[in-house]
């Protein structure tokens, strides 16, 4: 059974710059979760779904950073316009439904650079 | 806001040694702990779980929760140079979706 996938794994963009990331989570899986991992602010959740629908926009995050789902097996995040201080590694989790009992299953990520 | 603290931020035990993490979280409503292990260039991968008071083991690595004070601690014993790498403590809750992380826990076992 494949895992969760992402692509690109590495990004380079200009400031100023539209990219956009792409994940495929566990087949069969409701939930789908975003987060940019950095050295100093760790673990940050940018966006979650569940069975397609978005629940958390991320906030802070909400107005360069979208997030969708176009189906079950899809989704994209898109950085618009991208800025030095976004350079980290992006995150796709997945997991078997909602509720905290379930276990979230984590991609390789994409490490996005912005000059 | 809910917060997950782990302690200490870095850790370098020898081979062979003992490895004691700790994590605690500030919501009273949480009722699940999840300890990931994540390597160098790597993603986070679940290593443990506990959801009830007590203690569970598998293999090296042992895991305690006290629900009444919201702490959970991971132990690897006989550490090895493979199990250097950053440990991340989660907490949820059965009613809700999000998973708050805490900052983690480099260990580093020296050979």
């Amino acid at each position: 059974d494949a895992g969760v996938t992402q692509t690109p794994r590495h990004e380079v963009a200009e400031k100023g710059q539209t990219i956009i990331l792409k994940c495929e989570p566990v087949s069969g899986h409701n939930d789908l979760f975003w987060y940019r991992q950095t050295k100093i602010q760790g673990l940050e959740l940018l966006s979650y779904f569940r069975s397609k629908s978005l629940m958390e926009d991320g906030g802070a995050f909400k107005d360069r950073f979208k997030a969708e789902m176009l189906n079950s097996s899809f989704s994209t995040l898109k950085i618009q316009p991208t800025e030095p201080k976004d350079s980290a590694v992006y995150l796709c989790a997945s997991r078997a439904d909602w509720g905290g009992a379930y276990e979230q299953y984590f991609g390789p990520g994409t490490r996005l650079t912005v000059l | 806001q809910q917060k997950v603290q782990q302690s200490p931020e870095s850790l370098i035990v020898p081979e062979g040694g003992m490895a004691s993490l700790n994590c605690t979280s500030s919501d009273r409503n949480v009722d699940y702990f999840w300890w990931y292990r994540q390597h160098s260039g790597k993603s986070p991968k679940m290593l443990m779980s506990i959801f009830s008071n007590g203690e569970k083991e598998e293999g090296r690595f042992t895991v305690h929760l006290n629900k009444a004070s919201l702490h959970t601690s991971l132990h690897i014993r006989d550490s090895q140079p493979s199990d250097s790498a950053l440990y991340l403590c989660a907490a949820s809750m059965t009613g809700g979706y999000k998973v708050v992380f805490g900052s983690g826990t480099r260990l580093l076992v020296s050979p």
